[in-house]
């Protein structure tokens, strides 16, 4: 069964800072790695998908690679905003399913 | 931009009644899920459903869970006798189902959160 550990639970940083969120899964065989934002009262949105046979994606400030090998993710955000603020969780699907197995997040705060 | 909407936003019930959450996935969507999260915990897969069927489902999903798409636009979850540990956000998504529902992305919406007493 697929877990998925996110590092740290919770990080503060300055606004202008870049700054990398980790996530580790378990099982290898992953049919794809998603980053989801998730907003108070506002549900999840999608930021990147990464699909198996990719390494990392691009969109506007943020980046996000995937390892196979050593079951690992990584987010990055450049310029941190004050907006970017949220709970990033990392989601994969696991082989032949249609479920998201979720991490608990990483709650950030960008602080103006 | 098209997006999930889900009712009621809150819904407090009482333990035993029934509830039926209420999800609009977006239109030309075909493959529709639900989620659901309790408070501090991490978001937990209930349910995938597609051409009227339940595609795949999580141990959570017992009998007292439903769902049931009614009409062409509604997609709806069913709890028959709500227990306090229902209480949580429930997430229904969508996804085109271009490639089987697997590879796509999930739009999610804002959540129903649900209140049992």
């Amino acid at each position: 069964k697929q877990e998925v550990t996110q590092i740290p639970a919770a990080l503060s940083v300055p606004e202008g800072e870049n700054l990398v969120l980790n996530c580790s899964f378990t099982d290898s065989a992953i049919y794809n790695l998603q980053w989801f934002r998730q907003d108070p009262g506002k549900g999840l949105t999608s930021l990147l998908l990464i699909q198996s046979s990719q390494r990392e994606q691009t969109s506007g400030r943020l980046n996000a690679s995937l390892d196979k090998s050593s079951g690992r993710s990584t987010l990055y955000i450049a310029a941190s905003q004050p907006g970017d603020s949220a709970t990033y969780l990392c989601v994969g699907v696991g082989a032949g399913s249609y479920q998201l197995t979720f991490g608990k997040g990483t709650k950030l705060s960008v602080i103006p | 931009e098209p997006e999930v909407t889900q009712t009621p936003s809150h819904q407090v019930t009482q333990m035993g009644q029934e509830v039926i959450l209420r999800c609009v996935p977006i239109s030309n969507h075909l493959y529709f899920y639900w989620y659901r999260q309790i408070l501090g915990q991490k978001v937990e897969f209930l349910v995938s459903f597609y051409n009227n069927e339940i595609s795949e489902k999580s141990e959570i999903f017992d009998d007292q869970f439903s769902v049931e798409r009614p009409d062409g636009s509604n997609f709806t979850l069913k709890i028959r006798s709500t227990k306090l540990e229902d209480s949580a956000m429930y997430f229904c998504a969508s996804s085109q189902g271009l490639a089987g529902g697997r590879e796509e992305t999930q739009y999610f919406g804002p959540g129903t959160r649900l209140l049992v007493l």
